[in-house]
């Protein structure tokens, strides 16, 4: 199958700096990339849907000016967590659909651990 | 909106079958994935069903019914390995929403 990379594996920040997380296409070319929210027990939470060349669509309840979304080539979208908080700490995984199997199944990243002290 | 409900742990024994049911209510269909999920880790596809019916493939099986908003994973011949958590996702034209859930532990 497709194969989604995410960098880093995790990060552990202070209170009040900027995280950034990249999600990468390593073998298809991804018009449409996802971030998920994961926290302990708990199952995936649609954060936003990252369109490349266009604005990200957020999901209710996620604050676009503290998750920054930027798609800005087929192959990477990057999130960053703006004045991380310690409830920010979460691990955050991206996805993408592979458009040459037809669309429909997501490509999960091995997904980026986020502790903030 | 979305809801999508999953029991939150089961047990089974190795070599077992186990069944882990899925109902659903959504604005929108577009096909019902299961994922598997081991601890710390990210999901991965198990399988994918858009049409009513089984799909079977290896020791799992998938089944849906889109009348009764109802999917099911079937895993057969269990191993210690299967241990993990087990995501039903229903998948809208432009998204997937997740379920909660369900945990298996499989013992000897």
């Amino acid at each position: 199958g497709a194969v989604v990379s995410q960098h880093p594996s995790w990060v552990i920040c202070k209170s009040g700096t900027s995280v950034k997380i990249e999600c990468r296409s390593l073998d298809f070319q991804a018009t449409t990339m996802f971030w998920y929210r994961q926290f302990p027990k708990q199952s995936l939470m649609l954060m936003a849907t990252s369109n490349e060349g266009s604005k990200a669509t957020y999901e209710q309840g996620v604050e676009k000016d503290k998750f920054l979304i930027n798609h800005a080539s087929l192959t990477l979208s990057t999130l960053t967590v703006t004045s991380a908080h310690p409830e920010d700490s979460s691990f955050y995984i991206c996805s993408a659909r592979d458009p040459r199997g037809g669309g429909h199944e997501q490509f999960f990243g091995p997904g980026t651990r986020l502790t903030v002290l | 909106g979305q809801n999508i409900d999953q029991p939150t742990e089961m047990t089974a024994t190795e070599g077992a079958i186990v069944q882990i049911n899925c109902t659903y209510q959504t604005s929108g269909f577009n096909g019902l994935f299961w994922y598997q999920q081991h601890a710390g880790e990210a999901p991965t596809f198990l399988s994918y069903n858009v049409l009513d019916g089984l799909e079977e493939k290896g020791r799992f099986s998938s089944f849906l019914s889109r009348s009764k908003g109802y999917s099911y994973l079937l895993l057969k011949e269990l191993q210690m390995k299967d241990s993990a958590s087990y995501l039903c996702a229903v998948g809208a034209p432009s998204k997937l929403t997740f379920g909660t859930g369900t945990r298996l532990q499989v013992t000897l």
